[in-house]
């Protein structure tokens, strides 16, 4: 079965960066796309980006342009997302999702269980 | 970006009851349209996408309908289990947008 399996709890002062991981199994990594979602709390869910596992290609919300990269490594199935000058606004659980992919019909089908990154002085 | 915006925020619902969820999209985006459920402390799940095909294992009280710009969502019979919050977003653009989610509540 697919899983996602994301890397644990970080806390940061402003200023800093953050990696957070997302270890997948149960199907071909290169043959789907991962988007990275995030949620403030209490808030609703926030798109971050999209990486092709399959070639690297990546798209990123604007708002978050220049400070978020993502990347993959194929020989060990993992996805990454990094955010740098972290602020409080960046506070959240941050989910990465496998793409499922209907007729051209893209929708976030399997999730990771979340990663809560903290930024705090 | 593509606005999506959901209403109502909230509802009071009782178990039995029939439910409807409205998303709205700021320009067209056909039947580009996924709906999904989450619950406190959990991560989101994914229940329709094409705006009215259900995933496998969703029970068939869920449905969506809609295209172009409005979209709703309908669970009849709504059931314990079902007090969540629901979001629909769009996959026409590359760059995803989620609606401000609703929740359904007792």
């Amino acid at each position: 079965q697919v899983q996602l399996v994301q890397s644990g709890v970080e806390v940061k002062k402003p200023g800093a960066s953050v990696k957070v991981s997302c270890k997948t199994s149960g199907y071909t990594f290169t043959s789907y796309g991962i988007s990275w979602v995030r949620q403030a709390p209490g808030q609703g869910l926030e798109w971050v980006g999209w990486i092709s596992a399959y070639n690297g290609n990546t798209n990123y919300a604007q708002k978050l342009q220049g400070r978020v990269t993502m990347t993959t490594d194929t020989s060990t199935n993992t996805a990454y997302m990094e955010l740098r000058s972290l602020t409080s606004d960046d506070t959240a659980v941050y989910y990465c999702t496998r793409e499922g992919d209907t007729s051209g019909y893209i929708y976030f089908q399997h999730w990771g269980q979340g990663t809560l990154v903290i930024v705090s002085s | 970006d593509i606005q999506m915006t959901q209403s109502p925020s909230s509802l009071s619902a009782s178990v039995g009851d029939r439910v409807t969820i409205t998303c709205r999209a700021s320009q067209s985006i056909s039947r580009y349209l996924n709906w999904y459920q989450q619950k406190a402390g959990k991560a989101p799940k994914f229940l329709i996408y094409a705006a009215s095909s259900l995933q496998s294992g969703v029970p068939s009280r869920f449905s969506g309908s809609g295209s172009g710009t409005d979209f709703t969502l309908t669970i009849t019979s709504l059931q314990p289990e079902d007090f969540a919050t629901y979001y629909c977003q769009q996959s026409y653009s590359n760059f995803r947008t989620f609606g401000q989610g609703t929740k359904v509540e007792i």
